[in-house]
């Protein structure tokens, strides 16, 4: 089973509706993040989080928002998608405690096309 | 403004055959330099990791170096195998805020047979 867990996989909407991305991790990790990967442009941070308590933007976070349930969940919504916010989407945690480089561990990604 | 900029863009390589894939950055203060190996469909990998005193690091048929003088690093695949076939994406971390990460766009490695 992978250690970070994406659902849904893929997903087609439509212009204005709610989605929600989900993001469930079995690394014990503290640090969660989300990212916006478009060709070409590369990854983006949406939102990041370092505990349940704490939730941060990132730089392109207009349109989005996120809930940290537990310590192994973090979900990001689009409250009214655009057709712009087709992308995909990666979830990733890290632990500086236990690795002070930073490496991230990543999802394998969530698909979105907004009609 | 700090940056990371991946060259070349995509690279198409015979089996067998070694590449070389760089990245230069202009992120000060630097704390590391990471590379991923991202497969179609899939999540991004870390292959290797290079600190300021770290000039060259081999995984396998992989080698990093690092010049942190000109700010260069770059990435060597040798005997290069269809299973090469992905993004390499370079990403530094540093800069004034502790911890932020900078990515490069990626560099799209095909390998034919």
């Amino acid at each position: 089973d992978a250690d970070v867990t994406q659902t849904p996989r893929n997903r087609i909407t439509k212009t204005g509706k709610r989605i929600m991305l989900e993001c469930s991790q079995t690394k014990g990790h503290d640090r969660m993040y989300w990212y916006r990967q478009d060709p070409g442009l590369g990854l983006r941070l949406i939102y990041y989080s370092f505990d349940v308590k704490d939730i941060n933007k990132g730089e392109i976070s207009d349109g989005y928002s996120v809930s940290r349930q537990a310590q192994a969940k973090f979900s990001l919504s689009l409250e009214s998608a655009i057709p712009n916010q087709t992308a995909l989407y990666f979830c990733a945690t890290s632990d500086p405690d236990r690795d002070a480089t930073g490496e991230l561990f990543f999802g394998e990604g969530s698909r979105l096309t907004v009609l | 403004k700090n940056q990371v900029e991946q060259s070349p863009q995509s690279l198409i390589i015979l089996e067998g055959k070694n590449c070389t894939l760089q990245c230069n950055y202009t992120v000060s203060p630097f704390s590391n330099l990471r590379w991923y190996k991202q497969d179609t469909g899939r999540g991004p990998v870390s292959l290797t990791i290079m600190t300021f005193s770290e000039n060259t690091k081999s995984n396998g048929r992989y080698t990093a170096t690092l010049d942190a003088d000109t700010k260069q690093s770059s990435l060597h695949i040798t005997a290069s195998q269809l299973s090469d076939s992905a993004s390499y994406i370079c990403v530094v971390s540093g800069g004034s805020t502790l911890g932020r990460l900078y990515f490069g766009r990626g560099t799209q490695l095909t390998v034919w047979p």
